[in-house]
Formats: structure tokens, sequence, C-alpha cells
């Protein structure tokens, strides 16, 4: 059974810091991961997918990393700002299922001013 | 706008009412997904159509819950008898996938409809 975990489960920075989010699953038999964004009262907003054959993507200042074999992944934040405040989730298939997703329980981050 | 639309965004309801609740996807999206989601927890899948088909459901389905698609373009989520455990937000998602067995589509969620069983 897939379980994925994220690793804190809050965090607290000042603006301009880097910071890392983290995220373990069970399963490595995944074709891609995905990072979400979550406003509070909000829906998902999709950050980047990564498939398996790939080790990274980018778009502006978010970097995610991908690792099955050791069933991690990165989400780096560049220079972070107020507006990056929010809850991200990561997310990979569930096993045995075609669809399915499996969310970890994410990371509330808050950037400070 | 063209994103995914899902209404009401709030329903405050009595426990043992029926509930319905209606999503919208991306226009020509095929694939379509309802989620559940509590307070501090990540979204939790319910379930699953292609086109109109419903091809995957969660145990967390219970027999009063039921979906559908029927036109292979909006999906509604009636829950029967509703208890204050069904309290959550149900959030809706699609994807396109231009092959049957595609695996590389990203799931656009909508903002979700927050349910209050009292």
């Amino acid at each position: 059974k897939q379980e994925v975990t994220q690793i804190p489960a809050a965090l607290s920075v000042p603006e301009g810091e880097n910071l890392v989010l983290n995220c373990s699953f069970t399963d490595s038999a995944i074709y891609n991961l995905q990072w979400f964004r979550q406003d509070p009262g909000k829906g998902l907003t999709s950050l980047l997918l990564i498939q398996s054959s790939q080790r990274e993507q980018t778009s502006g200042r978010l970097n995610a990393s991908l690792d099955k074999s050791s069933g991690r992944s990165t989400l780096y934040i560049a220079a972070s700002q107020p507006g990056d405040s929010a809850t991200y989730l990561c997310a990979v298939p569930t096993s045995g299922s075609a669809r399915q997703l499996t969310f970890g329980s994410g990371t509330q981050l808050t950037v400070l001013p | 706008d063209t994103g995914v639309s899902q209404n009401p965004r709030h329903k405050i309801t009595k426990r043992g009412q029926n509930v319905t609740f209606r999503c919208d996807p991306i226009s020509e999206h095929n694939r379509l997904y309802w989620y559940r989601q509590t307070l501090g927890q990540g979204p939790e899948f319910l379930t699953y159509f292609q086109n109109e088909a419903q091809l995957e459901k969660s145990r967390l389905l219970s027999d009063r819950f039921s979906a559908e698609r029927p036109k292979g373009s909006f999906s509604t989520l009636e829950i029967q008898r509703t208890e204050q455990g069904d309290s959550a937000m149900y959030l809706c998602a699609s994807s396109s996938a231009r092959l049957a067995g595609d695996r590389t589509d990203t799931q656009y969620f909508g903002p979700g409809t927050r349910l209050t069983v009292l």
C-alpha cells in the first residue's frame, strides 16, 4: 500500500531564504510524482509533475527532484516570498491503481516579511 | 475562466439530508476525479471517470455516495442520509489523456465544495 509522508508538517522562514520541502513514499514503482500548492480554504494548484524517467523539473523559483530508488522527492524554493505562504502537497499514484493519487498531509509554509 | 468549477462552494445541511454537488471540468478533458479532504490532511481519492465510464471507486465511497458523469462532461456527486463524518471539502479534478493508457497527465483541481453536516 502506498503511503506518503511529508516533513516538516509546518515551516516558518524569513523572506528571501531558500528552503527545501521533503516528501517520501513507500512504493517506489511510480511513474510520476506531482507537487501541489493549496491556499487556505481553496483547491489545489499543480506546481510540477516529474515523470519517473526524470530526476528534476524546474519552474521559475521552484525545483523538484525525484529519487525513485530511495522513495524521495524534494521541492526547493529559491528566494522565498510572503506570497509563497501556503500548504505544499506531494502526490504519487496509488499502488495497484491506474489513476488514483495518494497525497501526503502537506507542509504548511509561512514566509515572514 | 476555463478552469475546473464546482458548485456550490459551501453547503450546510442537517444530518440525514441528501446533498448533491456539481463539477464542471476543463473543456474537453476526458478524465474526471473526485477527492475528499478533511482538515489538516491531504485529499483522499473517491472515484474516477474516463468520459462517462466510472472506472475506479475507493472503498471510502460507501453505498450512500454515488457519482455520475452522464454525458462525459460535468459530473455530480450525491451523498444520501448525510452523517457528521461526511463534513469535509469535496474536490473535483480533471485531466486530458491523449491515449487510453496515458499516465503522464496532470490533474487540475477545482476550488472545492465545503460540506458541513450539523
